[in-house]
């Protein structure tokens, strides 16, 4: 039963590239969140959605970055024109309902902007 | 201001001692979870606790919540090698409780052989 999986776990972009996380979430897992961790900082809840929609955005910076988990296939989190402080450890995490007493978070994917 | 604040922030102790972290607030939670990250890779829970003044045990680790559930404590005891990690306490936030985690800035604890 393999658990989150997020890819790339490494990525690196320059200034002004374009970012695409995915996350395939757990078998069985409508729900899907995703965190950012800065250097020195804890971690920092971005999005929450579910099947082709968004729940919950109140993470998200207004500008560059957006979520989609369409119908068929991962979530994915896009970053427009990178900037070195987008440098940072992604995570996603699924459940299979609503509530977050039975989450499971993957491995991350660390963004790197040179 | 953080609404969650662990401490000690940094601990290192040796092999089969004994220790106790913290995760503290002046807001009142429906439930409280503590995670485990190590270097690389992403969190994973250890816990969720409900009740105030409820106590969860899981081999070695002791967790409480608080009378108020305002606090939280983790204890471990005789510590190995192996429970070296960041200890995330973290509370459920949106409506309904159901939509999101705000963590704590966790403690890196480091156990020595």
């Amino acid at each position: 039963n393999a658990g989150v999986m997020q890819n790339p776990r490494h990525l690196v972009r320059r200034r002004g590239q374009e970012a695409r996380l995915r996350c395939s979430p757990m078998k069985g897992h409508s729900h899907v969140y995703w965190y950012r961790q800065l250097p020195e900082e804890g971690l920092k809840f971005m999005v929450y959605l579910q099947k082709e929609n968004i729940i919950d955005e109140s993470g998200m910076p207004k500008e560059r970055f957006s979520a989609e988990f369409p119908k068929e296939g991962p979530s994915i989190l896009r970053i427009q024109q990178v900037v070195r402080g987008d440098s940072a450890a992604y995570f996603c995490a699924s459940s299979p309902q609503r509530g977050l007493n039975t989450i499971y978070f993957g491995e991350g994917s660390w963004l790197t902007v040179v | 201001t953080q609404l969650l604040e662990q401490s000690p922030q940094f601990l290192s102790i040796q092999e089969g001692e004994n220790l106790t972290v913290y995760c503290n607030s002046s807001s009142v939670f429906s439930s409280l979870q503590w995670y485990r990250q190590e270097p690389g890779e992403g969190p994973v829970l250890l816990v969720t606790v409900v009740t105030g003044g409820e106590v969860k045990k899981l081999k070695r680790l002791t967790f409480q919540f608080g009378d108020a559930r305002k606090d939280s404590s983790l204890h471990i005891t005789a510590a190995q090698p192996g429970d070296t990690g960041l200890y995330l306490c973290a509370v459920p936030e949106g409506e309904t409780s159901g939509s999101r985690l705000t963590f704590g800035e966790g403690t890196q604890l480091t156990v020595n052989p």
